[in-house]
């Protein structure tokens, strides 16, 4: 069974450039969600996608965008990067259920904007 | 809304000394709960879960029980290892199964 992957590992950016993270769900998953980890703090969720459509958003401004393909692997794209977006960017992938399910996360993807 | 509130880190122990994190939510119902935890430079692991009150969860010799009288999810290890350093975050799923994480607690056991 293979686990949660994204790429790439680290990333450096300039402010107002744009960026895309990749996220391989976990075989059998069909929902992924996607995460933001300041340093420091815990993980703030961005957005969740299910069946290739947003499934829920957290408190990011639309420059935040995403996308699930068929495969259930999903995108996360950033807009007019801004200094504050420096973070963990974590993916985690799930099976969506009515109760509550375990989320397996990738490692994450480490960007830095200068 | 829906959040979680976790003691503030970082927490430095002795090898086989006794930890508790303390965590308490704030929910409507009654949620999962979940510990995960985050070893460095890696992405986040699950821990342990407790699926209803009373429920107990365990793992690697951690335990956490869900209490709704005090709304409560305390994490314990009777027996610290250097290996346990890590960061510890306690979390509970939304109806959308999207989780709330507290803000984490660093811990460092040292030989």
């Amino acid at each position: 069974e293979t686990g949660v992957t994204q790429s790439p590992t680290h990333l450096i950016k300039t402010r107002g450039q744009q960026v895309t993270l990749r996220c391989s769900s976990q075989s059998g998953h069909n929902t992924v969600s996607w995460y933001q980890q300041a340093l420091g703090q815990g993980p703030q969720f961005i957005f969740q996608y299910y069946r290739e459509e947003e499934n829920g958003r957290g408190n990011f401004p639309p420059r935040f965008s995403g996308l699930q393909f068929p495969n259930y692997s999903s995108e996360l794209n950033v807009n007019a990067l801004e200094l504050d977006d420096s973070a963990l960017y974590l993916c985690a992938s799930s099976l969506e259920s009515p109760s509550y399910t375990e989320q397996f996360f990738g490692p994450g993807t480490r960007l830095t904007v200068l | 809304g829906d959040s979680v509130t976790q003691m503030e880190g970082p927490v430095t122990l002795s090898e086989e000394a006794f930890l508790t994190i303390n965590c308490t939510y704030t929910a409507t119902g009654y949620p999962s709960l979940f510990w995960y935890v985050q070893y460095p430079g890696e992405g986040l692991q699950l821990l342990l879960k407790a699926t209803k009150a009373d429920d107990k969860g365990s793992n690697k010799g951690f335990e956490a029980t869900y209490r709704k009288e005090t709304t409560s999810f305390h994490l314990e290890k009777g027996s610290v290892q250097v290996s346990d350093s890590a960061v510890y975050f306690c979390a509970l799923p939304n109806t959308g199964n999207q989780f709330y994480f507290g803000t984490g607690t660093s811990l460092t056991v040292i030989p």
